[in-house]
């Protein structure tokens, strides 16, 4: 069974702090890494891919993912109330230009308080 | 706002009866999934399509399930005798998979 963990929290931080959210997967031919924000009653929306070990950043959002420790991170800078939500790791063995089903972890809850 | 768009956005059926739940994807996308996440739980992928027919589905998706694209347009997840368990949220993915739906609602009662 391919499985997703993610601390499921609740995560609780002030504005303006950084969050770190963390997540583990047991397949190791997984290729390609996702993270999802929810709002609660809504569907996922795609806010961080990666592909390859290492950083990658976008705006406040920053994905790291190690391979070998089987392990992908997201940190959220400057955290914002509007950044509360659940977030979502998903991975899938697809890379490059195919694709696959995605396997998502339960999701970490996040708050981030005035 | 999602490109993938979902309708009915909320549905109450009675046990037994059939579902028929539609999705409208990305023009020239060729992928299509959906998923479903009941409250509280993990996203769970149900069947992916590709091609006009099924490339992959998970346990979830047995006999009571079925996949169209009627009109190579809309993609549709039928739900022939709908049981209690299937109360939850169901979302088509278009494209890569990684584009989400706006999501249909399903209440079983």
């Amino acid at each position: 069974q391919k499985e997703v963990e993610q601390n499921s929290g609740p995560l609780s931080v002030p504005e303006g702090a950084i969050a770190s959210l963390n997540c583990t997967y047991s397949d190791r031919v997984s290729q390609s890494f996702f993270w999802y924000r929810q709002y609660s009653g809504k569907s996922p929306e795609l806010i961080m891919s990666i592909y390859s070990n290492g950083d990658k950043e976008d705006g406040r959002f920053t994905a790291q993912l190690n391979k070998a420790s089987q392990y992908v991170s997201l940190l959220i800078r400057d955290s914002q109330p509007s950044d509360s939500a659940t977030y979502l790791c998903a991975v899938t063995n697809a890379g490059g230009t195919s694709y696959g089903k995605l396997t998502f972890g339960q999701g970490t809850i996040l708050t981030v308080h005035p | 706002e999602p490109e993938v768009t979902q309708t009915p956005s909320h549905q109450v059926t009675q046990m037994g009866q059939e579902v028929i739940l539609r999705c409208v994807p990305i023009s020239n996308h060729l992928y299509f999934y959906w998923y479903r996440q009941i409250l509280g739980q993990k996203v769970e992928f149900l069947v992916s399509f590709y091609n006009n027919e099924i490339s992959e589905k998970s346990e979830i998706f047995d006999d009571q399930f079925s996949v169209e694209r009627p009109d190579g347009s809309n993609f549709t997840l039928k739900i022939r005798s709908t049981k209690l368990e299937d109360s939850a949220m169901y979302f088509c993915a278009t494209g890569g998979g990684y584009t989400f739906g706006s999501g249909t609602r399903l209440t079983v009662v």
